[in-house]
């Protein structure tokens, strides 16, 4: 099946600093990438759609100067939190649209990234 | 606006055992619905999808779900769990220009032997 994966699968940092999340798309070209976020034992929440080549579209509520995405490739979307606080930990999982397998609708996953910002 | 309720945030079953887990939507057109499994610490994977056609739709792992648009609910079902079932498992909904997927709470899945 299509993979997605996700670079690195766990961070740590100081508060202040910040942090790049990579999600690529391996064996299939991703036009549209999303993010999610997902708190323990909750939900995913969508946070943005990337699609390539254009300006990402935030979800309502979420900070576009906080998470920076860039989708600069077919490939490869990455998501920036910057000036990271304790209370942006959380699990980033990144997802793609293959429209050529599985039909436009369907995600593909990635294995997400554990941030921790201390 | 879209939105997706899984009722049941914990459920117990035994090894062999039927399964039942309860999604309800709320969309305006017909929804593109899936279902995905997520064993901890891990990414998720997709266990099945409808979009159209057939309202039984058969997934990986001996899963499968069943559309109904008058309930607008989209309920996962396997006969016999395993205990290798034992994982959160999330009902999704489709939506929006860009096909953004909306989530559901999520259903934690024990399964004891």
């Amino acid at each position: 099946g299509a993979v997605v994966s996700q670079h690195p699968s766990r961070v740590i940092c100081k508060s202040g600093t910040s942090v790049k999340i990579e999600c690529r798309s391996l064996d299939f070209q991703a036009t549209t990438m999303f993010w999610y976020r997902q708190f323990p034992k909750q939900s995913l929440m969508l946070m943005a759609t990337s699609n390539e080549g254009s300006k990402a579209t935030y979800e309502q509520g979420v900070e576009k100067d906080k998470f920076l995405i860039n989708h600069a490739s077919l490939t490869l979307s990455t998501l920036t939190v910057t000036s990271a606080h304790p209370e942006d930990s959380s699990f980033y999982i990144c997802s793609a649209r293959d429209p050529t397998r599985g039909g436009q609708e369907t995600q593909y996953f990635g294995p997400g990234t554990r941030l921790l910002v201390l | 606006a879209q939105s997706v309720t899984q009722p049941d945030i914990h459920i117990t079953v035994s090894e062999g055992a039927s399964l039942e887990l309860r999604c309800n939507y709320s969309y305006g057109a017909t929804p593109y619905l899936f279902w995905y499994v997520q064993s901890p610490g891990q990414g998720l994977q997709l266990l099945l999808k409808y979009f159209s056609g057939d309202t039984l739709v058969q997934g990986i792992k001996g899963f499968e779900a069943e559309f109904k648009r008058s309930q607008s609910s989209f309920n996962l079902r396997k006969p016999s769990v395993h205990w290798s079932d034992a994982a959160e498992y999330f009902c999704a909904v489709g939506a929006g220009t860009g096909n953004q997927f909306y989530f559901g709470t999520g259903t934690s899945l024990t399964v004891i032997p």
